[in-house]
């Protein structure tokens, strides 16, 4: 049973375009959520987190969350070939453990 | 700073054998977790330990799978026996904190005959 729901499956944008990734948690317990990234061949790592409600920027990168419907979503402004990834967002109660959705494969065309 | 380390990188083995991986997490981290990553089924925890102690052992996992924590720094993931399906990347992650950014290793790719 799939608790974090990540979409699209696969985007792919231009060079200098931007990124719109969504995430959504079907677990009312969830607290917290995570963006992490993982390059081909490389394990993941994480990008941002978010706790509570609103936005959140760190340079082109922007996450906002929405805690009344668990929904989360991360923003790639001039988004750039090396930006090409898989993205996993994971949610998570107070425990520690994460649950991790899917993800979205990013494609960034030059 | 080390980061968390794994070995072995590769491991191949035959249908039934025992195989043991390893991983080191970062000094003083008190949480670790072990995950298995495929194409279909993503990225699934295996174990969690916190402060060496097993918090979950992965439900479904349960049965040919065993994590342990032996110390502070160093855990292992004993598969008996291992099946084709056990084919995967196995990750081992850190954390300093209950809620905490997990630093993951370099994993270990299985590959099962």
């Amino acid at each position: 049973q799939q608790k974090v729901q990540q979409s699209p499956e696969s985007l792919i944008v231009p060079e200098g375009g931007m990124a719109s990734l969504n995430c959504t948690s079907s677990d009312r317990n969830v607290d917290y959520f995570w963006w992490y990234r993982q390059h081909s061949g490389k394990s993941p790592k994480m990008l941002m987190s978010i706790f509570s409600n609103g936005e959140k920027e760190e340079g082109r990168f922007t996450v906002h969350l929405n805690k009344a419907s668990l929904h989360t979503s991360l923003h790639i402004r001039d988004s750039q070939p090396s930006d090409s990834a898989l993205y996993l967002c994971a949610a998570s109660t107070n425990t520690g453990k994460l649950t991790f959705g899917d993800g979205t494969v990013l494609t960034v065309k030059p | 700073d080390a980061g968390v380390t794994q070995t072995p990188r590769h491991e191949v083995a035959e249908k039934g054998q025992t195989i043991i991986l390893k991983c080191e997490p970062v000094s003083g981290h008190n949480d670790l977790f072990w995950y298995r990553q495929t194409k279909i089924q993503g990225l699934e925890l295996l174990s969690y330990f916190r402060s060496k102690s097993l918090m979950e052992d992965g439900g479904a996992f349960k049965d040919r799978f065993k994590a342990e924590m032996l110390n502070s720094s160093f855990s292992t993931l004993k598969i008996q026996p291992t099946e084709p399906k056990d084919s995967a990347v196995y990750l081992c992650a850190s954390s300093l904190a209950r809620v905490g950014e997990q630093y993951f290793g370099p994993g270990t790719r299985l590959t099962v005959l």
